[in-house]
């Protein structure tokens, strides 16, 4: 199975400033069909599913704020979110499609310092 | 828009099988994979398999000798089935959709998810 791993674990941000939240696989998650990484960014709120934020490293699905965004290239994966707001505190989870088993992060617990 | 509603049992005794249940409304199920996905503190969030419109399946190979997903497009649901749980199968239970059109084929992300269901498995 590929691994994916987060970091930080937590993280505490100033409302207005720049969250950043790293996610790295254990082996390249690159799709060279169509030359995308099959990556995918996913918000969690308690009490409600994940919500996807981001797939194919940085297209962000219609109605996600572009203050979200993802970047990464192979094995190394990165979500911004450009200036915290208070409903984005959440857990982040970043998870690969490229093979299967899909396998998910441990998720990122995004606060507000 | 496309909504996915989990229905089945909240509690079942070790041993026994746990059965599910998601129904999909305001949309069609075709050309879309279909997903059961689990979340527990202990595990985190766990792929458990998927099934597409035609009834192709695939499983995640740690639970493949005890789960099987299936189809019903007629009536616009898709169903778990996992036999022999432990107090290890307690979890937060999601449907899900993959849509081909946001990768290739089936390697694609999870767009719509269900509420949630907990299950709990209890004597």
């Amino acid at each position: 199975d590929i691994v994916m791993t987060q970091s930080p674990d937590s993280l505490a941000v100033s409302l207005g400033e720049r969250a950043t939240i790293n996610c790295k696989s254990s082996q390249t998650v690159l799709y060279s069909s169509n030359s995308q990484n099959c990556l995918a960014w996913y918000q969690q709120k308690p009490g409600q599913p994940p919500k996807l934020l981001i797939y194919g490293t940085s297209t962000r699905p219609s109605g996600v704020p572009d203050r979200f965004s993802g970047s990464g290239f192979g094995t190394h994966f990165t979500l911004t979110i450009s200036s915290l707001q208070a409903e984005d505190v959440a857990v982040y989870f970043c998870q690969q499609y490229y093979t299967t088993p899909y396998t998910f992060g441990q998720g990122t617990k995004l606060e507000i310092k | 828009q496309v909504q996915l509603r989990e229905s089945g049992p909240r509690l079942v005794k070790p041993s026994e099988t746990l059965s599910l249940a998601c129904t999909v409304s305001g949309g069609s199920m075709n050309f879309f994979y279909w997903h059961w996905i689990r979340q527990s503190p202990d595990t985190g969030l766990q792929w458990i398999g998927y099934v597409d419109s035609n009834g192709a399946t695939n499983y995640n190979p740690s639970l493949k000798s005890r789960v099987t997903v299936s189809v019903d497009t007629s009536n616009n649901q898709f169903s778990l089935s996992l036999t022999s749980v432990t107090a290890a199968d307690t979890a937060i239970y999601y449907c899900a959709r993959g849509d081909p059109n946001t990768g290739s084929f089936y390697l694609c992300p999870f767009d719509i998810w269900s509420q949630g269901t907990m299950v709990a498995v209890s004597s």
